[in-house]
């Protein structure tokens, strides 16, 4: 069926240091990866997002990768800072019978990093 | 910018009320998507919907319905609220560009069920 896995749940790094995010999804039909960043009491942003015709995609400190034969995904943050801080949900695309789509997310990465 | 707008940001309601969740975006987006939130459980979808009168059930449909009687309103009808329905509701709309993939959240609406 449909699912995403994501891990670590938590996670805490000292300021400056990198932190890596790993999700996991079961349709090898999904083609599009995106990454949001959810604030305390804020709406989930998108950050970064990836197409399965691509490996690897950079925007300033952050990176993603896909590995589309483990079928697999990652969020990587380098030089991080306290405002990194905040929950992660990786999400993949699931094709319907219909023709249509949608995304189905991971169950979040609660990203603390310490000064 | 879309602009996602959930009508509520706070409610509390009493366990076997009908409740009404609104949601409108200003983008005349076709796709609309009404998911709930839990921690640990991540952003689970309830509903969607393609285009006006259209729904399809997400992955947790049981004690929800929806309306979409007109392109920019999507509505999220609990029809006699129980308290494992006390949750945070997200409300999300497709952003056009490059495939039209990403989506665009609401501010969420926090219902608690007493």
């Amino acid at each position: 069926g449909e699912n995403v896995e994501q891990h670590p749940s938590t996670l805490s790094v000292q300021e400056g240091d990198s932190a890596v995010i790993k999700c996991t999804y079961s349709d090898s039909a999904s083609n599009y990866f995106p990454w949001y960043k959810q604030e305390l009491g804020k709406r989930p942003q998108l950050i970064i997002d990836i197409r399965s015709n691509v490996g690897e995609k950079k925007d300033q400190r952050i990176a993603v990768t896909l590995n589309k034969t483990a079928k697999h995904f990652s969020l990587h943050i380098t030089e991080t800072q306290p405002e990194d801080s905040a929950v992660y949900f990786c999400a993949a695309t699931f094709i319907l019978t219909g023709g249509g789509n949608k995304l189905t997310f991971g169950t979040g990465t609660q990203l603390k990093v310490e000064l | 910018d879309v602009k996602v707008t959930q009508s509520s940001r706070y409610l509390v309601k009493r366990t076997g009320e009908k409740v009404f969740l609104e949601c409108v975006q200003d983008m005349d987006h076709e796709n609309m998507f009404w998911y709930r939130q839990d921690p640990g459980l991540g952003l689970r979808l309830i509903y969607f919907s393609y285009d006006v009168k259209m729904k399809e059930k997400g992955d947790i449909p049981e004690g929800y319905s929806v309306s979409r009687e007109k392109k920019e309103r999507f509505s999220l009808i609990l029809e006699s609220a129980s308290t494992n329905q006390t949750s945070m509701y997200l409300c999300a709309s497709k952003t056009p560009g490059q495939g039209g993939y990403g989506y665009t959240f609401g501010s969420g609406t926090r219902l608690t069920v007493v």
